[in-house]
């Protein structure tokens, strides 16, 4: 059965800190992992991570996926209070062909204090 | 604008009641899911469906039934069999046989009293 775990499930900092969420996963047949940042409804889209090794960076939000160890860390630099949301990671796979469903994790829940 | 309608945003019915979400999407997606996220749960797979008149269980189906008639279109209806059914509900969709993550609507956030 494929999991997602992320650790951890809430977290408070300051403004400007500097912040980690974890991200380890199992799953048969990996395709890609994705993060999502969801403040009130929708979640929207942040990265997508098929390759070890590679970061991928937006502004001040990086992520970078180790597919060897099966997790990925997402990092956000000089944290603002709009930073505070639910940060959801998935994996997909492909098991079969066709869109195999997301997988998801608890979600890490963020709050950015000033 | 392309995109994902859920509607209601905002739903409260009795307990025993049947109550159907409705899920409407332009965006030309083949794929459409049906996820239900309480808190501190994440988001959980309720039922999907990648074509017309085909769709799927997810791992927390019972209590639930949905169609897919249209491609257009998947609603989800809540039935009176499901145990605890308040929770926020979401509607994604995604380009069948291409990754990359899904499109979702905004929830609907349904209360049962």
């Amino acid at each position: 059965e494929d999991k997602v775990v992320q650790s951890p499930l809430s977290l408070v900092v300051h403004e400007g800190d500097t912040v980690t969420l974890n991200c380890s996963y199992e799953v048969t047949n990996f395709r890609s992992l994705l993060w999502y940042k969801q403040e009130k409804k929708a979640p929207t889209f942040l990265f997508m991570l098929t390759s070890s090794g590679i970061e991928k960076k937006s502004g001040r939000l990086s992520s970078i996926l180790d597919k060897k160890e099966l997790f990925s860390i997402l990092n956000i630099t000089a944290t603002q209070t709009g930073d505070s949301a639910i940060y959801l990671c998935a994996v997909e796979s492909n098991e079969y062909s066709g869109n195999t469903p997301l997988v998801f994790g608890k979600g890490t829940r963020l709050s950015v204090i000033a | 604008d392309g995109g994902i309608t859920q509607s209601p945003k905002y739903l409260f019915r009795k307990e025993g009641q049947n109550v159907t979400l409705s899920c409407e999407q332009n965006l030309n997606h083949d794929a459409m899911y049906w996820y239900r996220q309480d808190p501190g749960q994440g988001l959980r797979l309720i039922y999907y469906s990648q074509i017309v008149n085909d769709f799927q269980k997810g791992d927390i189906a019972e209590g639930y039934s949905v169609s897919r008639e249209k491609k257009e279109s998947f609603p989800l209806t809540v039935t009176s069999a499901q145990k605890n059914p308040t929770a926020f509900y979401l509607c994604a969709t995604s380009i069948l046989f291409r990754g990359g993550g899904y499109t979702f609507g905004s929830g609907t956030r349904l209360t049962v009293v």
